[in-house]
């Protein structure tokens, strides 16, 4: 069964430091991974998606890594601004026919002071 | 726009009563799904549809139900049977021809008291 962990659970950083989210699965067969945002009360925002292929990807000021053999994804936020505080998701589908379950961990909570 | 709407955005209800979530999405996609999210838990599947007129249990189907009969929708049901039904229950529709990225709704926040 994947298990998929984020830590820590909540971060706090003053406005303008670049830092690292992480992601950690337990199983590496894996189709893709996706990160996402979520603000409170709400939906979640897609951000990066990985394909097993890909080693990075990047949009703006996130970058996403993926490392399969080692079960780790990591989002790095460049700069971070007030804007980016959010709820951060990771989500790993296990392979691409019929129905897969998706995995989500539990987030990491990020603030970031001005 | 292209997106999912999920209504309504609040809800409120006594127990007992059966209550229907409404999720739309003008995706085009084929695959939907509806997630419940608790405070400190990762999303957990009710349901899932990959194709209009079908449908499978997830995680924690019971006391719940859903309908597909029509690619856009995809509404869930929340019973009476269903013990702790307060949550933030979200939509979700995903992308299988090109990339499989999933896409979520607004999210609804149902209340029963």
């Amino acid at each position: 069964k994947q298990e998929v962990t984020q830590i820590p659970a909540a971060l706090s950083v003053p406005e303008g430091e670049n830092l690292v989210l992480n992601c950690s699965f337990t199983d590496s067969a894996i189709y893709n991974l996706q990160w996402f945002r979520q603000d409170p009360g709400k939906g979640l925002t897609s951000l990066l998606l990985i394909q097993s292929s890909q080693r990075e990807q990047t949009s703006g000021r996130l970058n996403a890594s993926l490392d399969k053999s080692s079960g780790r994804s990591t989002l790095y936020i460049a700069a971070s601004q007030p804007g980016d505080s959010a709820t951060y998701l990771c989500a790993v589908r296990p392979s691409a026919g019929g129905y897969q379950k998706v995995t989500f961990g539990t987030g990491t909570k990020l603030q970031v002071i001005p | 726009d292209g997106g999912i709407t999920q209504s309504p955005k609040y809800l409120f209800r006594k127990e007992g009563q059966n209550v229907t979530l409404s999720c739309e999405q003008n995706l085009n996609h084929d695959a939907m799904y509806w997630y419940r999210q608790d405070p400190g838990q990762g999303l957990r599947l009710i349901y899932y549809s990959q194709i209009v007129n079908d449908f499978q249990k997830g995680d924690i189907a019971e006391g719940y139900s859903v309908s597909r009969e029509k690619k856009e929708s995809f509404p869930l049901t929340v019973t009476s049977a269903q013990k702790n039904p307060t949550a933030f229950y979200l939509c979700a529709s995903r992308d299988r021809v090109s990339s499989y990225e999933q896409y979520f709704g607004p999210g609804t926040r149902l209340t029963v008291t």
